[in-house]
């Protein structure tokens, strides 16, 4: 157990629906990253915030959007869902950003776009 | 962050040490060398990461080069559970962001 949590664990919806995922960092960790694991990408970065600033930015669609609360958990929103957003959605926590921080992942969100 | 490169699967017998090599032969001064595996659709899981010297957990040992141009992790005495990809990062230690840029990795496959 990485200390990482992530619900719900599976979501089924319908093309052209929105949906969040939440995350909870591990007890401490002020970074939050979210990663998409589909067949034909394989592990990408999505997006990262630090104490709830945006800090990074990788391949991330303009239909998605995060966030970061006071509490430090995270939301990601997917919205317009397309049947290529099937994915698994990972959340991993860091305690600051330093590059050399280890990064703990959570189990994931499985997301079925039909 | 310097690109690495590592065989798409290995085979290993159970008990046996399996030896993952990883080749990240543009690797700067201050980069890190990070393994992570992901067991079967689970969340990846960090496994050990090095500068230059040699290191050693209670999961594995890391293998650097003297040049650093290349890394191999170790898996003492592999289990089936170990079966899974092991991915191998390149991560500039003074950068201001800590994603993780994950390739293709290794599947290893631990067979009894």
């Amino acid at each position: 157990d990485s200390g990482v949590t992530q619900t719900p664990k599976h979501l089924i919806t319908a093309t052209g629906q929105r949906v969040t995922l939440r995350c909870s960092p591990r007890s401490g960790d002020l970074s939050v990253y979210w990663y998409q694991q589909s067949l034909d990408q394989g592990l990408q970065f999505l997006i990262q915030y630090y104490n709830g600033e945006e800090r990074a930015k990788g391949n991330i669609l303009e239909r998605f959007s995060a966030q970061q609360f006071p509490d430090l958990h995270s939301e990601l929103n997917l919205s317009s869902l397309e049947l290529g957003d099937s994915a698994l959605y990972f959340c991993a926590s860091s305690a600051t950003i330093s590059g050399t921080d280890t990064q703990y992942f959570g189990p994931g969100t499985r997301l079925t776009v039909l | 962050d310097a690109k690495t490169t590592q065989p798409p699967s290995m085979d290993c017998a159970e008990g046996r040490a399996a030896n993952l090599p990883c080749n990240h032969s543009t690797i700067s001064g201050n980069e890190y060398v990070y393994w992570y595996r992901q067991i079967h659709s689970q969340g990846p899981q960090y496994i050990i990461h090095g500068l230059k010297n040699n290191e050693t957990n209670e999961m594995a040992s890391l293998i650097i080069t003297e040049d650093r141009k290349s890394s191999t992790l170790i898996l003492p005495h592999a289990t089936l559970r170990d079966t899974a990809v092991y991915y191998c990062i390149v991560r500039v230690s003074s950068s201001n962001t800590g994603k993780l840029i994950f390739g293709q990795g290794t599947t290893l496959q631990v067979k009894p």
